[in-house]
């Protein structure tokens, strides 16, 4: 079947840190690979997303490298902003779209 | 805004209550699906409706309706629902294209529901 597992956090870090966050994923074929990321009080919102092995996505900071021998999609940032604090969810997207169970980041000045 | 609009934004309802949740997309999208958040629970999918047809229906207690009238709205009725039902319902939307990638989802604000 298809399942997404991530570190359950949460995560605590200082500002600029480097953080990681690691995804892996169980699926049949070959599914597109999703980081969405929750505001408080929002939606969740897509951060990036690869659809091949070895596609890197990128945004605002944020990268996931599409590794298909080890199944695993994690998130990094070079250097977090306070503003970054919210919950993460890595996501696989075969017929539908299966979540994790999300990271809880919270980055403090 | 990200072109999925959800009403009401919070509802505190009775157990012996009927209501419902809107949502509304502006994407021209053809796919729409309700999921439900609880806490330390992954997100469940409930329902998806593709082109209008309700093709997915994950053993979802009958005391939730969905209703799709058209590609751009969605309905979720409730029913006598249960204090374990209180949660975010999110609603999402996505275009579906046959021989390409897949695409992620479009979500709403969300409702938070609390039944009492």
């Amino acid at each position: 079947g298809n399942s997404v597992t991530q570190m359950e956090g949460p995560v605590t870090l200082s500002e600029e840190a480097f953080l990681t966050i690691n995804c892996t994923y169980t699926a049949t074929g070959y599914p597109s690979l999703f980081w969405y990321v929750q505001y408080p009080g929002e939606g969740l919102q897509l951060l990036l997303k690869a659809t091949k092995a070895d596609d890197k996505g990128s945004n605002k900071g944020f990268e996931a490298t599409y590794r298909k021998e080890t199944t695993s999609f994690h998130l990094e940032k070079g250097s977090v902003q306070v503003s970054d604090s919210a919950v993460y969810f890595c996501a696989l997207r075969a017929n539908n779209l299966f979540f994790g169970t999300g990271t809880r980041l919270t980055v403090i000045p | 805004e990200t072109g999925v609009t959800q009403t009401p934004r919070h509802l505190v309802m009775g157990m012996t209550n009927k209501k419902s949740l809107k949502c509304e997309q502006h994407l021209g999208h053809n796919a729409m699906y309700w999921y439900k958040q609880s806490a330390k629970k992954p997100l469940e999918l409930m329902f998806v409706y593709n082109f209008k047809e309700q093709t997915e229906n994950n053993s979802v207690p009958s005391r939730f309706s969905p209703e799709c009238p058209n590609s751009s709205h969605l309905f979720l009725h409730l029913h006598t629902l249960q204090p374990e039902d209180s949660a975010l319902y999110l609603c999402a939307s996505s275009q579906e294209r046959t021989a390409i990638q897949p695409d992620g989802y479009t979500f709403g604000s969300g409702t938070r529901l609390t039944v009492v």
